[in-house]
């Protein structure tokens, strides 16, 4: 199976951007890159995703390395908000599966 | 906004009795997932389903566990016998497969389950 690497945990100060990264050097041409997060005591909460461009929503950005081994999840403009587990994951046909993701910390 | 609903919220039940969790997927989503959550294995894939069918239940222990979709509205996961083991937070999720095979999942909020 394709598997991610995040870190455990980051702080970020409250309105300022965060770079969240993600590392996947096995993934294959067809995994796509799934971002979730999942806040206190409820169900996950997609974010993006993205196969080999960058890509943007109202949410955040998601930026692509050129060889597809890495990716990083961005938040432009952080709020208390935004305090959450975020998942990266390599989704491959109706399969996604989690990893123990990144525990965002958002300090006023 | 439309939502994937799960019943109950929270079950405390008995070892040996039996479990029945619910999961209203959202309306014209046709792709269903069962997960997991424990603070130990984290977010667990236990099963999915594709236009009613299983596909994958290999997260499942088989011989307590079963996951059917009885009709497009209904998807329910069983737990018989329930073990202090099984105690978990249960997740239900759709995607609307029409939207391609990577449409984003929508959750439920969960079933916290306790097994005495």
């Amino acid at each position: 199976d394709a598997k991610t690497t995040q870190p455990n945990s980051m702080e970020s100060n409250e309105e300022e951007p965060v770079h969240l990264p993600c590392n996947h050097s096995t993934i294959s041409g067809t995994d796509y890159i799934h971002w979730y997060r999942q806040l206190p005591s409820q169900g996950p909460e997609y974010v993006i995703h993205g196969l080999t461009s960058n890509v943007n929503n109202r949410m955040a950005s998601l930026a692509i390395a050129e060889d597809r081994k890495s990716s990083t999840l961005i938040l432009h403009r952080a709020t208390l908000r935004d305090a959450a587990v975020y998942y990266c994951i390599l989704r491959v046909n109706n399969d996604m599966r989690f990893g123990a993701g990144t525990r965002l910390t958002v300090k006023p | 906004d439309a939502r994937v609903t799960q019943t109950p919220r929270h079950k405390v039940t008995e070892m040996g009795q039996e479990v029945t969790m619910r999961c209203q997927p959202i309306l014209g989503h046709n792709t269903v997932f069962w997960y997991r959550q424990t603070m130990m294995q984290g977010l667990e894939l236990l099963a999915y389903f594709r236009n009613r069918a299983p596909l994958d239940d290999s997260g499942m222990p088989k011989d307590r566990f079963s996951a059917e979709m009885p009709d497009a509205t209904l998807a329910t996961l069983k737990i018989q016998p329930s073990e202090p083991r099984d105690s978990a937070v249960y997740f239900c999720a759709s995607g609307d497969g029409q939207q391609g095979l990577y449409s984003p999942l929508h959750f439920g909020n969960g079933t916290r389950l306790t097994v005495t």
